[in-house]
């Protein structure tokens, strides 16, 4: 299947700093990426759709000036946490859709990034 | 909005046994996709169904989806330790909007 790495897997920052996560699809374009945000032993909360070259839709109750998103091209999409805080603390991990081909309707996760806000 | 719930949320039982998850979508789906997700790992695709009372087989697990294409299932038949994690169903609807649902965590005794 197809691949897409997340950057970095595990980032530990002080409170009010900012922190850009990577999501890069490997070896496909991605029409559009997602990010998801995950609580222990909870399921993913979608936080937003990006489509390459727009603006991310957010979904109900996440703040956009808070968690930027970029999706710059086919195969890159970022995540920024500004001013992160404690409370931001999670498992973020992205996923990508093709779009096209067999495999059109298909999620490709991430590994996922471990941040903590001291 | 669209609602996706997910039941039971914990399901333990013996090697050997067999196990099955529900889904339910408050709206209906243009198709419907199951992921299971390994301890400290992130989800990865099993299947999608897309037509309505599609039942689909992987090796020992089934999955269906319902008629009327708001509900599906996944069962798996003689539990082993590898079937460990927890099992994602995502209702995806027209619009292209993705919602999980809470997902179902297995452990599988030996």
């Amino acid at each position: 299947g197809a691949v897409v790495s997340q950057h970095p897997s595990r980032v530990i920052c002080k409170s009010g700093t900012s922190v850009k996560i990577e999501c890069r699809s490997l070896d496909f374009q991605a029409t559009t990426m997602f990010w998801y945000r995950q609580f222990p032993k909870k399921s993913l909360m979608l936080m937003a759709t990006s489509n390459e070259g727009s603006k991310a839709t957010y979904e109900q109750g996440v703040e956009k000036d808070k968690f930027l998103i970029n999706h710059a091209s086919l195969t890159l999409s970022t995540l920024t946490v500004t001013s992160a805080h404690p409370e931001d603390s999670s498992f973020y991990i992205c996923s990508a859709r093709s779009g096209q081909g067999p495999l059109v309707n298909e999620q490709f996760f991430g590994p996922g990034t471990r941040l903590t806000v001291l | 909005g669209q609602q996706v719930m997910q039941i039971p949320q914990y399901q333990h039982v013996q090697e050997g046994e067999d196990f099955t998850t529900y889904c339910n979508s408050s709206t209906t789906l243009s198709n419907i996709q199951w992921y299971k997700q390994r301890p400290g790992g992130h989800p990865v695709f099993l299947i999608q169904l897309v037509k309505s009372g599609e039942v689909k087989k992987q090796k020992r697990l089934t999955f269906q989806f319902g008629e009327a294409k708001k509900n599906s299932s996944l069962h798996i038949t003689a539990t082993q330790t590898t079937d460990v994690g927890t099992y994602f169903c995502a209702g995806n609807t027209n619009a292209g909007k993705s919602t999980f649902g809470d997902g179902t965590t297995l452990t599988v005794k030996p």
